[in-house]
């Protein structure tokens, strides 16, 4: 079946605008992460939705960053006022759920964000 | 702060031989640990992983082995092979507290299996 797609794959925008990263988890996942990989670093979580809601969002950075899934499937990751150090990769992953550190998640190919 | 350490950013292996690639932890809550493989413009994917009760998984040509008093782990891929070359990341993540689905990446290392 299908993976976890996301789109776009590429975003390049100038610093101060707003951007949105969309992510289509695997059907029937029903958890969903974002995470975040900077150049030389490894990913870092960023947000985890169980359905539509947000059962942890921690690892976002600032209130710069906010994330929903309305409906519980597809998930958008929102950026407003986007600085430099914005720029990464962009992964979002989904598992089966209900979660468990034993559910694999599985992971799209990321958006590559890029900041002028 | 770095929990999940990878001190090997590189490491080549000639093919049919042994890589052994290797991976510290500092939080004793983890009680679960993955690793991932990563080709370039692709999403890393799930290789193997292992349960803290236990002490070594094997899945065909790759072996995960956790030493949980030196929080250290490492996989082992015999014989290696071209195909193997990707960067490789070890992750960790703990059914206990608030974290509960977060995983814990190292940096990766990036391994190269050569002809």
């Amino acid at each position: 079946g299908a993976g976890v797609s996301q789109t776009p794959s590429n975003k390049v925008t100038e610093k101060g605008k707003y951007v949105e990263l969309r992510c289509d988890p695997i059907s029937g996942h029903t958890a969903l992460y974002w995470y975040r990989q900077s150049l030389g670093q490894g990913p870092e979580f960023l947000i985890y939705f169980q359905g539509t809601g947000a059962a942890d969002d921690s690892g976002l950075p600032n209130d710069r960053f906010f994330a929903v899934r309305p409906e519980g499937s597809v998930s958008t990751l929102k950026i407003q006022r986007t600085e430099r150090g914005d720029s990464a990769v962009y992964l979002c992953a989904s598992s089966l759920a209900p979660s468990s550190s034993t559910d694999t998640q599985y992971f799209g190919p990321g958006t590559r964000l890029t900041v002028l | 702060d770095q929990q999940v350490k990878q001190n090997s950013p590189s490491l080549s292996v000639q093919e049919g031989r042994i890589s052994i690639l290797n991976c510290d932890y500092t939080n004793s809550m983890f009680d679960y640990f993955l690793w991932y493989k990563k080709y370039p413009a692709e999403g890393p994917t799930f290789l193997i992983s292992i349960s803290s009760i236990k002490d070594k998984n094997e899945d065909g040509r790759f072996t995960v082995f956790l030493n949980k008093s030196a929080k250290h782990l490492s996989l082992h891929i015999v014989p290696s092979q071209p195909g193997d070359s990707a960067v490789y990341f070890c992750a960790a993540s703990s059914d206990r507290g608030s974290t509960l689905g977060r995983l814990y990446f190292g940096r990766g290392t990036q391994l190269t299996v050569w002809p």
